[in-house]
């Protein structure tokens, strides 16, 4: 059964542009909504994190949008960067010591 | 380097063998976490510490898989007998003591091919 749900599934954004990807997921119990971001050969880098006591969080070019009775959050990039071209994934966490369930991640290209 | 480090970072090996990886977390941090992550997906967990205490584990976590924290430092995951399944990559993360921070930073991961 899969918790969270991630789309798109790969994404082709203009230089400039901004790039927005979805999460939703179920359980309401979850209560610590993270975004990472990969690129090839590395390990998730920890991006933008949010609870669920706030909609919206904002740091630098990259903003969650979460909206708690929709059961669902989202990452945007503004003034997409070629630099921002690699693999994004959110995750679900629960509690403060709690394994990270991670979605199925977004494939982003950034066009010159 | 503060962050998380793994070793090795590539390991190839032929079936049956058994292979051991190693994962030093961020200095003071006493949460460690094992996450497994195959091509295409995103990381999926495997096991955690707290401090020495190995307190959960994913049924993903078969009789072959063996991981240990013994001195609450450092952590090592052992595969027995491996399997051409067992070919991924190995992420190790770390979080804070403190109750408040939720953040896991990751490793580099140990990519594993199973030949």
């Amino acid at each position: 059964q899969q918790q969270v749900k991630q789309s798109p599934q790969s994404l082709i954004v203009q230089k400039g542009g901004i790039s927005i990807i979805n999460c939703a997921y179920e359980n309401t119990a979850f209560d610590y909504f993270p975004w990472y971001q990969q690129f090839p050969g590395k390990g998730p880098a920890l991006l933008i994190a949010i609870r669920p006591d706030v909609s919206e969080k904002k740091e630098g070019r990259f903003t969650i949008s979460f909206n708690k009775s929709a059961k669902q959050f989202s990452l945007h990039i503004m003034d997409s960067q070629p630099g921002d071209s690699a693999t994004y994934f959110c995750a679900l966490g629960r509690g403060t010591a709690s394994k990270l369930t991670f979605g199925t991640g977004t494939r982003l290209q950034v066009t010159l | 380097d503060t962050g998380v480090s793994q070793n090795p970072r590539h390991k190839i090996t032929k079936r049956g063998q058994n292979v051991t990886f190693r994962c030093d977390p961020i200095s003071e941090h006493n949460r460690l976490y094992w996450y497994r992550q195959t091509l295409g997906q995103g990381p999926e967990f495997l096991t955690y510490f707290q401090n020495e205490a190995q307190l959960e584990k994913s049924r993903l976590l078969s009789d072959r898989f063996s991981a240990e924290r013994p001195k609450g430092s450092f952590s090592t995951l052992e595969i027995q007998r491996t399997e051409q399944g067992d070919s991924a990559m190995y992420l190790c993360a770390s979080s804070s003591r403190l109750a408040a921070l939720y953040e896991q930073y990751f490793g580099p991961g140990t990519r594993l091919t199973v030949t």
